[in-house]
């Protein structure tokens, strides 16, 4: 039963478009969602997260909006670059619960010359 | 800079084997966690833990089990490895608490068991 998805695996995107990746979640007892991105061959690194009494958060190219009520979220990323194709992992947690955060399967973005 | 360090980059065993993956984090991070990584499965949590001596099951804790002797060091144990415990092993830590949820990751143990 996954609480954390994300629907497409992979995504490709031309260099210096638009990315954009989603999620959704089934909890509605999630309030704090984070965004991880990783490389081959190396541990995943914190990109931007959003709390729930927010409906968007930006850093740099990277922007995360958030729909509570459609229970969906999504990273955007302008421009695109080449830096930027690696597995994207959404994940979800509750504050008042216990310290773990859940993670979706993951999305493997391609920027394409 | 926080630094989550594991023992081994690459690892082969034998099925049968005990397998011991190390952990070490050097931001006095009260919190550690094993995941493992698998194509289309995402990252699985196995085991986390709290604080020293302290552990709590994840969702894939079958087949593993964890030692927290000290704060800063997290051990991941296969009593007897199989081969479908070939995979990508993270570790990560974070502090304890509310709002502090953002996890740090070391670069990954690939356990190939054959």
């Amino acid at each position: 039963d996954q609480q954390v998805k994300q629907n497409s695996p992979s995504l490709s995107v031309q260099e210096g478009r638009i990315s954009i990746l989603n999620c959704d979640y089934t909890n509605s007892m999630f309030d704090y969602f984070l965004w991880y991105k990783k490389y081959p061959a190396e541990g995943p690194t914190f990109l931007i997260s959003i709390s729930s009494i927010k409906d968007k958060n930006e850093d740099g190219r990277f922007t995360v909006f958030l729909n509570k009520s459609a229970k969906h979220l999504s990273l955007h990323i302008v421009p695109s670059q080449p830096g930027d194709s690696a597995v994207y992992f959404c994940a979800a947690s509750e504050i008042e619960g216990e310290d773990k955060i859940i993670f979706g399967k993951g999305t493997r973005l391609h920027i394409l010359p | 800079d926080v630094k989550v360090t594991q023992s081994s980059r690459y690892l082969v065993k034998r099925t049968g084997e005990k397998v011991f993956l190390e952990c070490v984090q050097d931001m006095d991070h009260e919190n550690m966690f094993w995941y493992r990584q698998d194509p289309g499965l995402g990252l699985r949590l196995i085991y986390f833990s709290y604080d020293v001596k302290m552990k709590e099951k994840g969702d894939i804790p079958e087949g593993y089990s964890v030692s927290r002797e000290k704060k800063e060091r997290f051990s991941l144990i296969l009593e007897s490895a199989s081969t479908n415990q070939t995979s990508m092993y993270l570790c990560a830590s974070s502090l304890f608490g509310v709002g502090s949820y953002e996890q740090y990751f070391g670069p990954g143990t690939r356990l190939t068991v054959t």
